[in-house]
């Protein structure tokens, strides 16, 4: 079994959408939460990151952790065609050095 | 531009060749990796160095060896190339300095053997 489970999808959503993305998880010790985005045929990036449980507000988009279920979201209000591009959710241990990446959703806003 | 950097972009060769591939980063940042990311999307870690100091070795085979010659780059060497290589390959930089280790990632180097 795999420490971070994340559904591949493909996932798709008429523009103006709430999305929903999510990944579970194994092991209890991580401590940090992160999810990138990654256009085609580019690198990923980081879109936002939380530390232990709770909810992080940026723009658009909502990062929410619940350690008790060791399950974590990314929610996108409003979606765009913009936001096309593969998700990907990222922990890590406290002072691990390397984070453990899901294997990714792919999500197509479509105009 | 501050930015990861890699070449080549794309590479294609035939099984049992040697090939390498190049990172710089100027960010200023201590630890680099290397990445291989298949056809499903899926990100595996494959080595980690800080300071030029090997700290991450994830079961890669034999035939991958990075070389760091300072902490600005890491290098990838692959010998005796094979099918199952093929994949994009990403390089990515990171400040350790407590919090999570943003990482920040080169543009990708699509290897394909034929």
């Amino acid at each position: 079994q795999k420490e971070v489970e994340q559904d591949p999808g493909p996932l798709s959503v008429p523009e103006g959408a709430i999305v929903s993305l999510n990944c579970t998880y194994s092991n209890s010790a991580f401590q940090y939460f992160m999810w990138y985005r990654q256009y085609s045929r580019k690198g990923p990036e980081l879109l936002m990151y939380t530390y232990s449980s709770g909810n992080k507000e940026d723009g658009r988009f909502t990062a929410q952790v619940d350690k008790s279920s060791k399950y974590i979201s990314l929610f996108i209000r409003d979606s765009q065609p913009s936001d096309s591009a593969t998700y990907l959710c990222a922990m890590e241990f406290a002072n691990a050095g390397k984070s453990t990446f899901g294997d990714g959703t792919t999500l197509t806003v479509k105009p | 531009d501050t930015a990861v950097s890699q070449t080549p972009k794309y590479l294609v060769t035939q099984m049992g060749n040697d090939k390498s591939i190049k990172c710089e980063q100027n960010l200023g940042h201590d630890t680099m990796y290397w990445y291989k990311q298949d056809s499903k999307k899926f990100l595996k870690i494959m080595f980690s160095y800080n300071n030029k100091e090997l700290i991450i070795n994830e079961t890669v085979p034999n035939r991958f060896s990075p070389k760091s010659p300072d902490k600005a780059h890491l290098n990838l060497h692959i010998n005796s190339l094979e099918l199952g290589d093929s994949a994009v390959y990403f390089c990515a930089s990171s400040q350790a300095a407590g919090g999570p280790h943003e990482q920040f990632f080169g543009p990708g180097t699509r290897l394909t053997v034929l």
